[in-house]
């Protein structure tokens, strides 16, 4: 069974830029959360999707946006980026919603802002 | 909204040892409260876990432990090895909202 797949695995924008990441699930997983990770922060939390819908939204501001698909695949969209938006950016499913159960991260997508 | 505060962020410890870590959350409707690891360069993976109905909970070396009335649970690891040399997270949700992490403890097992 092929785990969570997340592309691009490394970016590297400018300042004011706009940015799509993606997320695969695991067949048959129909959450989708993803995280901001930085050194000395931890795994922040940024929204949820189950079956095409936000579930939780974290206290990020609006340039931070997703969406997911019918097949459960999700995309994270971060506009006008800047210097603090260079993190790592996980993502994870689960069968039910995240609070409930065991989370299947992806390796990561690593952003760098220029 | 939930807040997870996790000490310390750096623990040593000689290989063979006991570590412990400790999370404390503030929301007393938080029910699950899962641990993961994460290696360098790794992706985190979920290594036990625990639901506010029971106190404690084993798994070979590791062992979590819930006080609710405090509101705060911990991570056992016995007889560590180098292989549990990582990044732990605990984290806390109510269940049908967001998990919370805390903000990590880096692990690191002296030879």
């Amino acid at each position: 069974k092929a785990g969570v797949t997340q592309t691009p695995r490394y970016l590297i924008k400018t300042r004011g830029q706009q940015v799509t990441l993606s997320c695969s699930p695991i067949s048959g997983h129909r959450s989708v959360s993803w995280y901001q990770q930085t050194p000395g922060q931890g795994l922040q939390f940024l929204f949820e999707y189950f079956s095409e819908t936000q579930r939780n939204k974290g206290n990020f501001p609006g340039r931070f946006s997703g969406r997911q698909f019918s097949n459960s695949r999700s995309e994270m969209n971060v506009s006008t980026l800047e210097l603090g938006d260079s993190a790592l950016y996980l993502c994870a499913s689960s069968i039910l919603p995240t609070g409930n159960t065991e989370a299947f991260f992806g390796q990561g997508t690593r952003l760098t802002v220029v | 909204g939930e807040n997870v505060e996790q000490h310390p962020s750096t623990l040593s410890v000689q290989e063979g040892d006991s570590a412990v870590i400790k999370c404390t959350y503030s929301d007393s409707a938080s029910n699950y409260f899962p641990w993961y690891k994460q290696e360098l360069g790794k992706r985190p993976q979920l290594i036990i876990d625990i639901r506010s109905n029971v106190g404690e909970k084993k798994d070979q070396r590791i062992a979590v432990t819930l006080n609710k009335t405090a509101k705060h649970f911990s991570l056992h690891i016995t007889e560590t090895q180098p292989e549990d040399s990582a990044v732990y997270f605990c984290a806390a949700s109510k269940g049908d909202d967001k998990i919370i992490f805390g903000k990590g403890t880096r692990l690191h097992i002296l030879p």
